[in-house]
């Protein structure tokens, strides 16, 4: 059974830092992994799709890596801004079935 | 274009009570997904239709839970008899097709069984 883990579960850091999101799982025969945003009370939005042939995939100041032999995958925010304050989740799709597993998230505030 | 759509925003129901939740996909989309957000259990899948074959609903945690999509597009979701560990955020997204294509999520519907 596919597990996904994300961490840190929370995260706290000032403006303008740059800044990682780490994403781990455990059968790395995947289709491909997301990274979502999720606002408190609001759906997700969908941040970036790395397809299981891809390295990286890169959108503005968001760059998400993917190594699927080691299970591992990064999401990489540069010079942090208050509004990206949100709960950040990764997910990947293949193993067992078709549905995304999602990591717990990582819950990020940015500071002004 | 029009993003996912669901209603209602919001239900409140008493245990017992069978409720149901509607999901109006992008169009075009042949595939459709629902999941449940509850604090517990995180983000889990509960069930996905692909065009016309029969759907996968290895992830409906009991049988008080089905789901049907009518034409190919609108989806709902039913639970039956609700129990208060039913209440959650029940979330719908849709995608182009199958694996590998980007699945876009609806705003959900928050349900609370009291």
């Amino acid at each position: 059974k596919q597990e996904v883990t994300q961490i840190p579960a929370a995260l706290s850091v000032p403006e303008g830092e740059n800044l990682v999101l780490n994403c781990s799982f455990t059968d790395s025969a995947i289709y491909n992994l997301q990274w979502f945003r999720q606002d408190p009370g609001k759906g997700l939005t969908s941040l970036l799709l790395i397809q299981s042939s891809q390295r990286e995939q890169t959108s503005g100041r968001l760059n998400a890596s993917l190594d699927k032999s080691s299970g591992r995958s990064t999401l990489y925010i540069a010079a942090s801004q208050p509004g990206d304050s949100a709960t950040y989740l990764c997910a990947v799709t293949g193993g067992a079935g078709n549905m995304l597993t999602f990591g717990g998230g990582t819950r990020l505030m940015v500071k002004p | 274009g029009a993003g996912v759509s669901q209603s209602p925003s919001n239900k409140v129901t008493e245990k017992g009570k069978d409720v149901e939740l509607r999901c109006d996909p992008i169009s075009g989309h042949t595939a459709l997904y629902w999941y449940r957000q509850s604090l517990g259990q995180g983000l889990e899948f509960l069930i996905y239709f692909q065009g016309n074959s029969a759907p996968d609903k290895s992830g409906l945690p009991s049988d008080r839970f089905s789901a049907e999509r009518t034409g190919g597009s609108v989806s709902t979701l039913t639970i039956q008899r609700t129990q208060q560990e039913d209440s959650a955020v029940y979330l719908c997204a849709s995608s182009w097709s199958g694996p590998p294509s980007e699945q876009y999520f609806g705003p959900g519907t928050r349900l609370t069984v009291t």
